[in-house]
């Protein structure tokens, strides 16, 4: 497996509050990315990095920010949390975006109350 | 923006049956292509992939798929399915630039 390791694996937060989950890969990839799995939805993407201080916004991006100061860390921060932010989250990360495989860390599980 | 469409939300079978799962893109011009799988509480994982050459894939675990450009799909198949073979599958289109765009997912459930 991808040395990709995401925490908090589990966390229950109350609305309102900011959370912020980290992002911690050993293969020295280019690119990371942070998607958001929802019943009925698949993957969505939220933000994604290619490269350091380089970040951009994917398809669901409101309420959420990124940051990647370090090749090897992409923190995802949700400013105020909803119970429309509950879901699972997964980093994934990249050698060449996507034109190469893409590797999944093991999903970060919040729920908001 | 890339759209990707997997027409089977839920498919239900037995060992030894045949799964063919479908998958239709938006865009018409070069793409590559992903069947990722997910096992039940697990992270998802690379079946295969296609970028360019024979359009008839093989990957892992006796899975292929076949990219028919003409009708903008990517449809993934098994002769003989297995009970360890109960996941839920991706299909995700890479249009040459640094994001891959998902399909909602099919659950498979094999009965054995």
């Amino acid at each position: 497996d991808a040395g990709i390791t995401q925490s908090p694996r589990h966390k229950v937060t109350e609305t309102g509050t900011p959370v912020t989950l980290r992002c911690h890969q050993t293969e020295n990839h280019r690119y990371m990315y942070w998607y958001r799995q929802d019943p009925g939805h698949g993957l969505r993407l939220i933000h994604y990095s290619y490269g350091v201080k380089d970040t951009d916004k994917g398809e669901v991006s409101d309420g959420y920010s990124v940051s990647r100061s370090k090749t090897e860390d992409f923190l995802l921060t949700l400013e105020s949390a909803t119970s429309s932010q509950t879901s699972v989250y997964f980093c994934a990360i990249s050698e060449q975006g996507g034109s190469t495989e893409a590797f999944f860390g093991q999903g970060t599980r919040l729920t908001v109350v | 923006a890339q759209s990707v469409s997997q027409h089977n939300h839920h498919v239900i079978l037995s060992e030894a049956a045949s799964l063919e799962l479908g998958c239709n893109y938006s865009y018409g011009g070069t793409v590559n292509l992903f069947w990722y799988v997910q096992y039940p509480g697990q992270h998802l994982q690379l079946l295969l992939k296609y970028f360019s050459g024979d359009p008839l894939v093989k990957g892992i675990k006796g899975f292929e798929a076949e990219f028919i450009k003409s009708k903008f799909s990517f449809n993934l198949r098994k002769p003989s399915v297995q009970w360890s073979d109960t996941a839920e599958y991706f299909c995700a289109v890479n249009q040459n630039d640094y994001k891959l765009s998902f399909g909602a997912g099919t659950t498979v459930t094999v009965r054995a």
